[in-house]
């Protein structure tokens, strides 16, 4: 069973628009931790922010703020004003404890911004 | 600060052919592990490894082999290459488990004939 969806494949936007990526998640256990890993054009993972179960506060860095609300197994990300920068494929991926911390990943989003 | 290294960063092999992918990390990690990424899908993981002398198997380690002889190194083996071993394979370390961020290197990107 999938346990990190990533429903939208692609999101494509125009430059200053705003836009938010939706992760849902699935777990039985009490302590985990979520990620959002970039991977822009030129291929190499980049690690975005990391959520632990306990900790529900969302996040602002800059541009970028996370959405994570265990009510609904979401841990959303959105994008404010975006840059042809922020064109690439974003990923939302799952640790737990009884599964030794191994990440499991969603299948990505493609974000591409048009100037 | 080089981080995670993989070699080669590209390759192309013929069907039956082996190589090692080489992964090193020089941030004295504990932990290693082995993803494979194909076209419109996440990362699988492959192999993983807790210390030197330690490695367990991922979600699909069929034709693969790996070892861990120090901390800093990692190499995955392909022994006989099939198509189906074609994708972009990443290596990744971090320093414990407990939701530790994983670190990854530039990527591997095999194709088989």
């Amino acid at each position: 069973a999938q346990k990190v969806t990533q429903a939208q494949t692609e999101i494509s936007v125009v430059e200053k628009e705003d836009v938010t990526l939706d992760c849902v998640y699935e777990t039985r256990d009490t302590t985990y931790y979520l990620f959002w890993y970039k991977q822009p054009p030129s291929g190499e993972l980049v690690f975005l922010i990391r959520r632990n179960s306990f900790d529900e506060q969302n996040e602002i860095s800059g541009r970028y703020s996370w959405n994570f609300q265990k009510s609904t197994s979401s841990f959303n990300f959105t994008i404010t004003a975006s840059q042809v920068v922020d064109s690439a494929v974003y990923f939302c991926a799952l640790s737990e404890a009884r599964n030794d911390y191994k990440l499991s990943f969603g299948a990505g989003t493609t974000v591409t911004v048009r100037a | 600060n080089a981080g995670v290294t993989q070699t080669p960063k590209f390759r192309i092999l013929k069907i039956g052919q082996s190589m090692t992918l080489q992964c090193t990390q020089d941030m004295n990690h504990n932990y290693m592990y082995w993803y494979r990424q194909d076209p419109g899908m996440g990362l699988k993981l492959i192999y993983y490894s807790v210390g030197a002398g330690i490695t367990d198997k991922g979600e699909v380690p069929n034709g693969y082999n790996v070892s861990r002889s120090t901390t800093e190194d990692f190499p995955l083996r392909l022994e006989l290459a099939a198509p189906s071993q074609t994708s972009v394979y990443f290596c990744a370390s971090c320093r414990g488990g407990g939701g530790e961020p994983q670190h990854f290197g530039d990527g591997t990107r095999l194709s088989i004939l």
